[in-house]
């Protein structure tokens, strides 16, 4: 049964940077799309970006353009996601999921993010 | 950008059917699928491909998908599905595009 396991919870500084690691245990992980989910307090989901690590290409969405990056070691089945310039707004508990590879011809979204991890609280303050 | 609309909150009595609606442009067109939040846990993928349950999601959670609206549907609801429910699509321009969630109530 594939695992995510997250990293610690952080506490960061407004103008910081986090980085919150995802390591996926007990399969195979070259070839999901590992995506990058936020909640903030008391709100709903927000997509971050997503990172096929076989193909080591990420894709971030709009809002976070510029401020995000999303990495994966596939040596270690570990997936990275930083983000920079912190302000209070993104205190909020970050998960990563997987979603299984699309088949050949089929639309994005033919799976949803099947495996999840635990999330990790990142609190920016001052 | 790309929008899923969902109704704030749900309530329904035990025993009862529950339905939850998840409204977007065209969303028939693309696959919708649904997850299950409970407090203070991780979201747990109940449906995707419009209808397609994982394996250990029980047979009273069901889907559709047509027109600009998907709906998660839930019979014989139980207490223990009280929860935050929440709609996703793939938007070719937007990505991953997560509905703003749905409070199920059960009394």
């Amino acid at each position: 049964q594939v695992q995510l396991v997250q990293s610690g919870a952080e506490v960061k500084k407004p103008g910081s940077s986090v980085k919150v690691s995802c390591k996926a245990s007990g399969g195979t992980f070259s070839s999901y799309t590992i995506s990058w989910v936020r909640q903030a307090p008391g709100q709903g989901l927000e997509w971050m970006g997503r990172i096929i690590p076989i193909l080591g290409i990420a894709n971030y969405a709009q809002k976070f353009q510029g401020r995000v990056t999303i990495t994966a070691d596939k040596s270690t089945s570990t997936a990275y996601m930083e983000l920079s310039s912190l302000r209070s707004e993104d205190t909020a508990v970050y998960y990563c999921a997987r979603v299984p590879p699309v088949p050949l011809g089929e639309l994005p979204g033919y799976y949803g993010m099947d495996v999840w991890g635990q999330g990790t609280t990142v609190t920016v303050s001052s | 950008s790309y929008e899923l609309t969902q109704p704030p909150s749900v309530s329904v009595s035990p025993g009862q059917t529950a339905s939850i609606t998840c409204s977007g442009d065209k969303l028939g067109d693309k696959y919708a699928c649904w997850y299950q939040q409970k407090p203070g846990q991780s979201p747990v993928l109940v449906i995707y491909q419009d209808s397609k349950r994982p394996s250990g999601i029980p047979e009273r959670f069901s889907g559709s998908n047509s027109g600009n609206t998907a709906t998660l549907t839930i019979s014989g609801t139980q207490a223990m599905d009280e929860a935050d429910y929440y709609c996703q699509a793939w938007d070719s321009r937007a990505g991953v595009v997560f509905g703003g969630g749905t409070k199920l109530t059960v009394l």
